[in-house]
């Protein structure tokens, strides 16, 4: 597609459910990132997939989050037993490879998926 | 998680008039991006900043990339309503993988 498209746009959900959140990103791009913004907040990064290199998961808050990239393209978040603090926008963005300084690489982000724990 | 301080939080502006916002870092970054997010919509990139003390435009906007590599700024001149949004600084320190984005700034623009 032209841009990076997530599913579902909105979501809500049951505290105790788990939730998967989906992520095309642009053909051809090889760096994908997920990042969490809470109401009036910055983005906070989760997860970062750069080709078939093992990912950084380091920006996960808890074992409870977890993400695949299957086939190098689509990305699934999963947030397993959801609890109200998980309640954001989940951002997905990809580039054409992991940005890097002087090569003119930019990030482009998909719409969110807007989670909502009741 | 890591964030950048971004100022000011929040600005009240009339149309016509020049906004300036600026974001520091602790770190050395060797990429600043300023970004625009609408209500409902994801970040939609403006200006990207790869040299220290690289100054670009994007039509009213203007950006600088700090020569210290710790800070960046993004000015709008001759601000109209569309304007209205709210507008996120990110940055990447020499290693690492990650973006990482300051808390944003909140334009309104009054006609």
């Amino acid at each position: 597609g032209a841009g990076v498209s997530q599913s579902p746009s909105n979501k809500v959900t049951e505290k105790g459910k788990d939730v998967e959140l989906r992520c095309d990103p642009i053909s051809g791009h090889t760096a994908l990132y997920w990042y969490r913004q809470s109401l009036g907040q910055g983005l906070e990064f989760l997860i970062y997939f750069q080709g078939n290199s093992a990912p950084d998961k380091s920006g996960l808050p808890s074992d409870r989050f977890s993400a695949e990239r299957t086939g190098g393209s689509v990305s699934t978040l999963t947030i397993q037993r959801t609890q109200q603090e998980d309640s954001a926008v989940y951002l997905c963005a990809s580039s054409l490879r992991y940005i890097e300084a002087y090569s003119g690489n930019t990030i482009y982000f998909g719409e969110g998926s807007w989670l909502t724990v009741v | 998680g890591q964030q950048l301080n971004q100022s000011p939080q929040s600005m009240f502006i009339q149309e016509g008039e020049d906004v300036s916002m600026n974001c520091t870092s602790s770190s050395i970054f060797n990429t600043w991006l300023w970004y625009k997010q609408e209500p409902g919509e994801g970040p939609v990139l403006l200006i990207a900043l790869y040299k220290a003390g690289e100054l670009t435009s994007n039509g009213r906007l203007t950006a600088q990339f700090g020569i210290t590599r710790k800070d960046s700024f993004l000015n709008i001149s001759a601000s109209i309503p569309s304007d209205v949004g709210i507008y996120f600084c990110a940055g990447k320190e020499t290693s690492g993988s990650r973006l990482t984005f300051g808390e944003g700034t909140q334009l309104t623009v009054n006609p």
